[in-house]
């Protein structure tokens, strides 16, 4: 079956833009996680989804920061006003509860100017 | 907090050989999850073993397998027969059993970076 997605593939920003990051969970997956991906930092837990249950929240850097699930599927990640420091890979991955496996988008790649 | 250290930042493998990647973790739980993830420059990362803490028998999945010492707090990948297109990132990562904030999510190494020769 159909994978996570995610979109854009590749996004570039000038610093102060907002910006959206879209995935598109496996049917069926309850649970929704953000990471993010950058040189200096490694892989970092941002967010985390499960079911109607308030989001985990611990891990977004900063207010700039905030994420939605809207019907228990598709998830939107907004980064306001961003900054430099923001360029990173940004993944999404599902999972069919929060104690299976997390499955992984491709990710997207984001070049803050 | 839980802490995953991945010694070798770069490997390489001539094709057809075995080899094994490093990972040590740090923990005072006595149940979690291990996984290894691959990598390649398609930046999708695909799982490639799991293994649970509580199970003494090492995962294994084809070519793959890994030597989970408990005690020791060590989860190595051993990559048998290796072929060019294992050739990608490998991170090590840790999940935690337990419930509560921040629980659900994996802790990743730094990764290894790994080439096959032909």
């Amino acid at each position: 079956g159909a994978g996570v997605s995610q979109s854009p593939s590749n996004k570039v920003t000038e610093k102060g833009k907002d910006v959206e990051l879209r995935c598109d969970p496996i049917s069926g997956h309850t649970a929704l996680y953000w990471y993010r991906q950058s040189l200096g930092q490694g892989l970092e837990f941002l967010i985390y989804f499960q079911g109607n249950s308030a989001p985990d929240k611990s891990g977004l850097p900063s207010d700039r920061f905030s994420a939605e699930r809207t019907g228990g599927s598709v998830s939107t990640l907004t980064i306001q006003r961003t900054q430099q420091e923001d360029s990173a890979v940004y993944l999404c991955a599902s999972s069919l509860d929060n104690r299976e496996t997390q499955y992984f988008g491709p990710g997207t790649r984001l070049l803050v100017l | 907090a839980q802490t995953v250290t991945q010694s070798q930042p770069e490997m390489s493998v001539q094709e057809a050989e075995t080899v094994t990647l490093s990972c040590t973790y740090d923990t005072s739980e006595s149940d979690y999850y291990l996984f290894w993830y691959k990598q390649p420059p398609s930046r999708q990362m695909i799982l490639v073993i799991r293994q649970e803490a509580y199970k003494q028998q090492n995962a294994t999945e084809n070519r793959f397998s890994v030597n989970f010492q408990k005690a020791a707090k060590s989860f190595s990948l051993k990559i048998s027969d290796s072929q060019l297109g294992d050739a990608a990132m490998y991170f090590c990562a840790y999940r935690t059993l337990y419930s509560g904030a921040g629980s659900y999510q994996l802790t990743f190494g730094k990764g290894t970076k790994l080439s096959v020769i032909p």
